[in-house]
């Protein structure tokens, strides 16, 4: 079936230290691939999307690039801010039976710290 | 500017009680979704619908039910409460099926 793995939480950082937050993903065809990010009381917002192999999506400092050879599509931030702290969630979306359907990680919890 | 609008915010149900969870949105998106959130296990779609008169399960649809009539609304049905259905509800449009999704705020609900 089509699947998300994404690294375990929580993660906790210094303000200005590098972030990197795993996904890989199953999929029959060729999924599109996004990362959201979800602050506390909220909805899901959409951070960056891939829609095909060696795509990058980039957003507020946060990238990531689609990577068919390893089924990858890792986050990643040069310098997080305290601001950061959220949950992020990998998620892709692939032709079903009625349509694409949209499925998501369990998410990984980011913490940074002053 | 509206988008995804949920309502109930907050419900609490006795076991066995029914309810609906209201979703409407005003993006005239075609795609529709539902999902459940339980901590630590990320987000679960229970139904999709790709346009009007036109729905489909995803990973957890046992104990729900869902109609698409209009374009604007899709709401969730819990026929028969159960304690395992204690979860914050999300419901999300799009345009298209890869395109982003967007979401409403949520209903956090407390079967007891």
């Amino acid at each position: 079936g089509n699947s998300v793995t994404q690294m375990e939480g929580p993660v906790t950082l210094s303000e200005e230290a590098f972030l990197t937050i795993n996904c890989t993903y199953t999929a029959t065809g060729y999924p599109s691939l996004f990362w959201y990010v979800q602050y506390p009381g909220e909805g899901l917002q959409l951070l960056l999307k891939a829609t095909k192999a060696d795509d990058k999506g980039s957003n507020k400092g946060f990238e990531a690039t689609y990577r068919k050879e390893t089924t990858s599509f890792h986050l990643e931030k040069g310098s997080v801010q305290v601001s950061d702290s959220a949950v992020y969630f990998c998620a892709l979306s692939v032709m079903g039976s009625s349509g694409y359907a949209l499925n998501f990680g369990k998410g990984t919890s980011l913490l940074v710290t002053p | 500017n509206a988008g995804v609008t949920q309502t109930p915010k907050f419900r609490i149900l006795k076991i066995g009680q029914s309810m609906t969870l209201q979703c409407t949105q005003d993006m005239n998106h075609n795609y529709m979704y539902w999902y459940r959130q339980d901590p630590g296990m990320g987000l679960k779609l229970i139904y999709y619908s790709v346009g009007a008169g036109i729905t489909d399960k995803g990973e957890v649809p046992n104990g729900y039910n869902v109609s698409r009539s209009t374009t604007e609304d899709f709401p969730l049905r819990l026929e028969l409460a159960a304690p395992s259905q204690t979860s914050v509800y999300f419901c999300a449009s799009s345009i298209g099926g890869n395109t982003e999704a967007f979401f409403g705020q949520g209903t956090r609900l407390t079967v007891v």
